[in-house]
């Protein structure tokens, strides 16, 4: 079955502890994204890659890092997590081209305390 | 700046009845891309908008596009309670960058 696979789904933890966000694909897509949705505002991409080793922020990257070592996998990761980082956080992927759309990760709610 | 503007952010509607969804971005782009997210569930692609004047339709929903405008319409004809949902549009403002903006989306409950 073609899937955006996400882990955790929910993940509570504390100021300052370092996290990884998981993003496995298995469409053999190109194209991968993280998005942050909040109450209000949509959602808001947080860094994409266009392929393996090319990444780039979106609009909102600060306090996140990602890398893209395998065409399947796209972590998402917080060094530092704030309480502004309690969040819903999707991962996205799509094929390398704008005609398509884009298959989403279940989620992955995030409370940083 | 970039904006994506949906209207109404919340619709309570009556089954059956027929509406309409507007989103509005200040960008030009020739990409729209609609998405339904179910409560506590993540996003489903809906409609994928590539060019000025594309009309798109499945079941009870019609997606429309005006570049010229910079409008996407999201009709509702007879609607029925499982399209409750929240309805994002998307713009990807310039092609090619994978920098989609998302609206605020769109709340739809339908009343029985």
């Amino acid at each position: 079955e073609a899937q955006v696979t996400q882990n955790p789904r929910y993940l509570i933890t504390v100021t300052g502890k370092k996290l990884t966000v998981t993003c496995s694909q298995n469409m053999n897509h190109e194209y991968m994204s993280w998005y942050r949705q909040d109450p209000g505002l949509g959602l808001r991409q947080i860094y994409y890659s266009m392929n393996v080793e090319v990444t780039d922020k979106g609009d909102v990257p600060e306090g996140y890092k990602v890398s893209r070592k395998e065409k399947r996998n796209f972590p998402l990761i917080l060094e530092s997590p704030s309480p502004n980082q309690t969040s819903l956080y999707f991962c996205a992927s799509s094929l390398y081209s704008t005609d398509t759309e884009a298959f989403f990760g279940q989620g992955t709610r995030l409370t940083v305390v | 700046e970039l904006k994506v503007e949906q209207n109404p952010l919340f619709l309570s509607m009556q089954e059956g009845k027929n509406y309409t969804i507007y989103c509005n971005y200040s960008t030009t782009s020739d990409r729209l891309y609609w998405y339904r997210q179910d409560p506590g569930k993540s996003l489903e692609s809906l409609f994928v908008l590539l060019s000025n004047g594309a009309v798109k339709q499945e079941g009870r929903l019609m997606a429309s596009l005006d570049t010229k405008a910079r409008l996407s319409t999201l009709h509702i004809t007879a609607a029925v309670h499982d399209l409750s949902a929240t309805y994002f549009c998307a713009v990807d403002p310039t092609s090619g960058t994978y920098k989609y903006i998302f609206g605020t989306g769109t709340r739809l409950k339908v009343l029985a």
